[in-house]
């Protein structure tokens, strides 16, 4: 079955760029939508954004000036940058796939990755 | 942006027990909320989208309901691996998240 996961630097400096990949095995990248979410420590869930395979992403308009998701459907892969970070920033980072544009839910997560920004 | 609040925050039941959880959204979703099951240091897990679909192998305990502005998860009869977080999401506009309910024993 399709597996997602997330790779990136756990510590990131704060005013730099969080970068970080999601990699999709078990499945194609095409025909879904993908998303970021991320979960500050003992906090609840925030939606980043998502990206369809063919490079049409939507952002949560709180991160829009500073969020970039991108799509490399020959690496089966999407990408989260989140750039000017500061310590509120510091979360699990979780990719996930949605089930479709118009259905409410998303089936299948990554694990998670840890990112501190800290100096 | 669609505010969803779920309440209550905390429910404390005994395994066997029925449990009731509400999200109420600020604005009509239609039937676009899912719900979600968190236990910690674990990824969500998708119970329930569109309102009252089941997903892919969640058991017959786990039903959800509602439309508009309102909508509820009941867990039939608690099972020792069902106290954990649960979240509802919306996807209107943008994907928003509740606060979450802590399910926790009794």
């Amino acid at each position: 079955q399709v597996q997602l996961q997330e790779s990136g630097p756990g510590l990131v400096k704060p005013s730099e760029t969080l970068s970080l990949t999601c990699t999709v095995s078990g499945g194609s990248i095409s025909s879904y939508y993908w998303s970021w979410i991320r979960q500050p420590p003992g906090e609840g869930l925030e939606w980043i954004g998502y990206i369809y395979y063919s490079g049409s992403a939507n952002y949560n308009p709180s991160l829009k000036s500073r969020v970039t998701i991108s799509v490399d459907t020959s690496k089966n892969q999407f990408s989260l940058k989140l750039s000017s970070v500061t310590a509120a920033d510091t979360a699990v980072y979780y990719c996930a796939r949605n089930m479709g544009i118009a259905v409410a839910g998303m089936d299948v997560w990554g694990q998670g990755t840890t990112v501190t920004v800290s100096s | 942006e669609i505010v969803l609040t779920q309440s209550p925050a905390t429910l404390s039941l005994s395994p066997g027990e029925r449990a009731t959880l509400s999200c109420r959204a600020s604005q009509s979703v239609s039937s676009y909320l899912a719900w979600y099951q968190q236990k910690a240091g674990q990824a969500p897990r998708l119970l329930i989208y569109d309102a009252s679909n089941r997903a892919t192998g969640i058991p017959a305990r786990f039903s959800g309901s509602g439309s508009g502005t309102d909508f509820t998860l009941t867990i039939s009869s608690l099972e020792p691996e069902d106290f954990a977080v649960y979240y509802c999401q919306q996807r209107s506009n943008w994907p928003t998240f509740g606060q979450g309910t802590k399910l926790k024993i009794k």
